[in-house]
């Protein structure tokens, strides 16, 4: 079975400084894929980063990258200057293939993430 | 942002009473997914659906049921509601079975049950 493992319940950053919140996880699969996703209070879930398994470099999106070292199966997202709005619950989610096609997700526990000013 | 629409938003309800979450999306996806979150587990997968009747079991599925009798509707039904099924339920949707698709979620349906 799939597991992921955020071992960070709470983090603070200061404004504009970088921060990495740390994601293992474990699979006996050659294939799949990790997925970040962000939580604001206000509730909604928002996707932010993808890295496959055979992908040859580090997933990129703006301000977001995945640190991804796979030998030791870890998937680390770091955000690089640090804003007000990026204080939310950061989840990391594994995918795995199914029946019928789709991406089930593992998803683990979550990062609390304050930015102060 | 996807279309996605879950009612009620809110609902609370007593213990035993049948419950039923609606997801309605208008991206024409083919896949959609229930999760629910709590505090300490993050989300967990309910119940999925391939396509219109194709439907199958996630991590959480006892004491609940789904049903997709057309593609823009996923169905989630509390049959007899337990205060353990007190949650915040997510509706997710994801295009293809491509494994770099994210899937995109609803604004959740928080759940109380007295």
């Amino acid at each position: 079975a799939q597991k992921i493992t955020q071992t960070q319940p709470g983090m603070f950053v200061q404004e504009k400084e970088a921060v990495t919140l740390d994601c293992t996880y474990d699979t006996s699969d050659p294939s799949y894929g990790l997925f970040w996703y962000k939580q604001p209070s206000s509730g909604e879930m928002i996707f932010l980063i993808y890295q496959g398994s055979y992908d040859q470099q580090n997933a990129t999106e703006g301000r977001y990258s995945l640190n991804f070292q796979k030998a030791r199966k870890s998937a680390n997202l770091v955000i690089s200057a640090s804003q007000l709005g990026d204080s939310a619950m950061y989840f990391c989610a594994m995918r795995e293939d199914f029946t019928g096609g789709g991406n089930k997700l593992t998803f683990g526990t979550g990062t609390q993430l304050k930015v102060e000013l | 942002d996807a279309g996605i629409t879950q009612s009620p938003r809110h609902k609370v309800t007593e213990t035993g009473t049948p419950v039923t979450l609606r997801c309605h999306q208008t991206e024409n996806h083919r896949y959609m997914y229930w999760y629910r979150q709590d505090p300490g587990h993050g989300l967990r997968l309910i119940h999925y659906s391939y396509g219109v009747k194709d439907t199958d079991k996630g991590e959480v599925s006892d004491g609940y049921s789904v049903s997709r009798s057309k593609t823009e509707d996923f169905l989630l039904t509390l049959e007899s509601a337990t205060s353990s099924q007190t949650s915040v339920y997510f509706c997710a949707i994801s295009d293809s079975g491509q494994g770099n698709q994210p899937q995109h979620f609803g604004d959740g349906t928080r759940l109380s049950i007295l």
